[in-house]
C-alpha cells in the first residue's frame, strides 16, 4: 500500500522560502512509472497543479507557468523522498499544499495523496 | 494552456436521483489520461475515473465517465448519501483541474 506523508511549517513570512516535504512509503521515487506531484488548494484559486518530478533513464521536472520563476521540486533517493521549494511567497501563496502520486497504472491519474499541510503566509 | 470549464457550478439533488456533471475543454483533449475526482470536506482528493471512463480501485459502478475531444462527462447513476462532494476534472496530471461542481442534497 502506498502512502504519502508531508512534513513541513505551517506559517512563512512574507518573501521566505516555503518547504515541504513528502516522505513515500510503498513505492519508489525512482520508479519509472510514477510521477511525484505537488498540487495546492485555496479558495481563491481551486486546486492548482505546481510541479513534478520524475525518473525516466533521468531526472526531469517540470512546473507551472504561474510558479515556474519561484518552484523547485527535488528528488531525494537516499530518503525516498521528494521535496518543494517555493520561493519569496506572499499572502497569496497561502493555501493546504499536497503531495501527489501519477502512475501509468492508473493512466497518470494522481491516485495517491499526502494528508495535505495547511501554510499560511503571514508575518 | 488548456482551460477547463465545469458546469454546473453546484447541483442540488435527492439520494436516489442521477447526477451529470459536464467539464469542457478549450483545447481538444486525449482520453488516455483524462481523470475526474471527488472531494470531501478535510480530505484530499480522491482519484474516482482516469483514462476518461475507468474507474479506480472501490470506486462503485454508479460511477461512470465519458467523453472525447474537448467535452466530458461524470456520470452518477443513483446518489447515495457518500456521493454527496466536490468534483473535479483534469485532462492530465500535469494540467490544471477544472474549478469544481459541488454536489450537495436537496
Amino acid at each position: 500500500q502506498v502512502q504519502l506523508q508531508q512534513s513541513g511549517p505551517g506559517l512563512v513570512k512574507p518573501s521566505q522560502t516555503l518547504s515541504l516535504t513528502c516522505v513515500i512509503s510503498g513505492d519508489s521515487v525512482s520508479s519509472n512509472s510514477a510521477t511525484w506531484n505537488w498540487i495546492r488548494q485555496s479558495p481563491s484559486r481551486g486546486l492548482e497543479w505546481l510541479g513534478r518530478t520524475y525518473y525516466r533513464s533521468k531526472w526531469d521536472t517540470e512546473y507551472a507557468v504561474s510558479v515556474n520563476s519561484r518552484i523547485v521540486v527535488n528528488p531525494d533517493t537516499t530518503r525516498n523522498q521528494f521535496s518543494l521549494q517555493l520561493k519569496s511567497v506572499t499572502p497569496e501563496d497561502t493555501a493546504v499544499y499536497y503531495c501527489a502520486r501519477a502512475t501509468v497504472k492508473k493512466g497518470y491519474g494522481l491516485d495517491v495523496w499526502g494528508q495535505g499541510t495547511t501554510v499560511i503566509v503571514s508575518s | 494552456e488548456n482551460v477547463l470549464t465545469q458546469s454546473p457550478g453546484s447541483l442540488s439533488l435527492s439520494p436516489g436521483e442521477r447526477a451529470a456533471l459536464s467539464c469542457r475543454t478549450n483545447q481538444s483533449t486525449s482520453i488516455a489520461y483524462f481523470a475526474w475526482y471527488q472531494q470531501k470536506p478535510g480530505q484530499p482528493p480522491r482519484l474516482l475515473i482516469y483514462g476518461t471512463s475507468t474507474r479506480a480501485t472501490g470506486v462503485p459502478d454508479r460511477f461512470r465517465g465519458s467523453g472525447s475531444g474537448k467535452d466530458f462527462t461524470l456520470t452518477i447513476s443513483r446518489l447515495e448519501p457518500e456521493d454527496f462532494a466536490v468534483y473535479y476534472c483534469q485532462p492530465h496530471a500535469g494540467a490544471a483541474f477544472g474549478q469544481g461542481t459541488k454536489v450537495e442534497i436537496k
